[in-house]
């Protein structure tokens, strides 16, 4: 059976320094992995995805995530963060291409100091 | 395009209402799906539905229905609405052919009371 966790339920961070949100995963098969963004009273926004191509993903507004099978971890990075960062984040796993098997972490909210 | 639409974007409704949420996609995607979300919690599925006239159950169905007469339509139907289903609710929907990351709606913010 798949599942995800994110181990961090609230992340704070100054601005301009790095972000690092953490996820782990568990997967019977070679896994897709997704980070989403949700901005206050939002929908979901697709970040970056992982699906069995390279293992350091690059995705929008300056954030990646590095697969790492030996560790079950998809952890997601920026190198400084932005005010605007300021959000919710979820990371979601599936593990059978084109399904319906999406599984969603709590989430952790990332909040940004000025 | 406009991606996935709904509505409404809020509603109030009395224990024992009913309602329907509307859902439109305008990316000819196979797969649509319904999620709640509850406060510090993830994304969890209703229903979803991988091409018209098909409908399966997800993780937490009871107390909802759901049609899928054309591709673009996936109305999520509330019957005998209860303070448990307060929730934010997301429509989504995905190609198999053309990616996987799913695409998802506004949310429709529902208080039941």
């Amino acid at each position: 059976a798949q599942s995800v966790t994110q181990l961090d339920s609230h992340v704070s961070v100054s601005e301009g320094t790095p972000v690092l949100l953490r996820c782990n995963y568990s997967s019977s098969y070679s896994p897709s992995l997704f980070w989403y963004v949700q901005h206050p009273n939002k929908g979901l926004q697709l970040l970056l995805k992982y699906t069995s191509a390279a293992t350091l993903v690059k995705g929008i507004n300056g954030f990646e995530a590095e697969f790492k099978k030996s560790e079950t971890s998809f952890h997601l990075t920026k190198p400084s963060a932005h005010m605007s960062d300021a959000a919710e984040y979820f990371c979601v796993v599936s593990d059978q291409a084109g399904t319906y098997k999406y599984i969603f972490g709590t989430g952790t909210r990332l909040k940004v100091l000025a | 395009n406009a991606g996935v639409t709904q509505t409404p974007k809020f509603r109030i409704l009395k224990i024992g209402q009913s309602m329907t949420l509307q859902c439109t996609q305008d990316m000819n995607h196979n797969y649509m799906y319904w999620y709640r979300q509850d406060p510090g919690m993830g994304l969890k599925l209703i229903y979803y539905s991988v091409g018209a006239g098909i409908t399966d159950k997800g993780e937490v169905p009871n107390g909802y229905n759901v049609s899928r007469s054309t591709t673009e339509d996936f109305p999520l139907r509330l019957e005998l609405a209860a303070p448990s289903q307060t929730s934010v609710y997301f429509c989504a929907s995905h190609s198999r052919d053309r990616g996987l990351e799913q695409y998802f709606g506004p949310g429709t913010r529902l208080t039941v009371t």
